[in-house]
């Protein structure tokens, strides 16, 4: 069965950094890329970036270059975000998911179950 | 950037059809790809490139996609239909590679 499991719930302090992960199963991780999609409270979708595990190839949205970081570690099938500095604004659930093919434009047929980032003092 | 336009909420009589759209300038010249997200859970896909069912999704559920405006035709609405639903377009114009763009997202609710 092909799916994406991601690391559990964290809590954190304004300015402590975190770094979350995603462990793709069922399939060549190095052949496809890994999208991270914000969701904030009661809020809609939002595309954070891709990166493309086989080569750590990396794209960010503007809305978001320099806030993050994406890496990823083949050897363990995993991709992780990474906040260097955490504010009040980052709390949302963050969701890691798969194109259907090769491409990094092809719809997401595979999502994880979501990490929820609260921050709060 | 490219901005997708989903309306905030659509309602639709058990058993009868649901209509929900997505605006873009220029969107039928775009693949749009459509998510359903019920709460507490993930998203899941429910129509890629413009059309295409992914294989567990219902007939029920279809896609189009022309000029201004995609549309994702919900028929014979059921009580389990009543969720999220984002539309969502691979924008090339942004930069050298682009981005991926999602709808704000419409809520279809089921009476």
């Amino acid at each position: 069965e092909v799916q994406l499991v991601q690391s559990g719930a964290e809590v954190k302090k304004p300015g402590e950094s975190l770094m979350i992960s995603c462990q793709g199963s069922g399939y060549t991780f190095t052949s496809y890329w890994i999208a991270w999609v914000r969701q904030m409270p009661g809020k809609g979708l939002e595309w954070m970036g891709i990166i493309f595990p086989g080569d750590s190839d990396i794209r960010y949205s503007p809305s978001f270059q320099g806030q993050v970081t994406f890496s990823a570690d083949k050897s363990i099938n995993s991709a992780y975000l990474q906040w260097s500095s955490l504010k009040t604004s980052d709390t949302a659930m963050y969701y890691c998911a798969r194109p259907r093919s090769g491409s990094f434009a092809d719809a997401f047929d595979i999502w994880g179950q979501g990490t929820m980032v609260t921050v709060s003092t | 950037s490219y901005d997708l336009i989903q309306p905030l909420s659509v309602s639709v009589a058990l058993g009868q059809t649901a209509r929900i759209t997505c605006g873009g300038y220029n969107i039928g010249s775009k693949n749009v790809n459509w998510y359903q997200q019920k709460p507490g859970q993930a998203p899941v896909l429910v129509i890629h490139r413009n059309l295409n069912r992914p294989s567990g999704i219902p007939e029920r559920f279809a896609g189009s996609n022309s000029g201004n405006t995609a549309t994702l035709t919900v028929s014979r609405a059921q009580g389990g239909d009543e969720a999220d639903y984002y539309c969502q377009v691979w924008d090339s114009s942004t930069g050298a590679f682009g981005g991926g763009v999602f709808g704000g997202g419409t809520k279809l609710t089921v009476l």
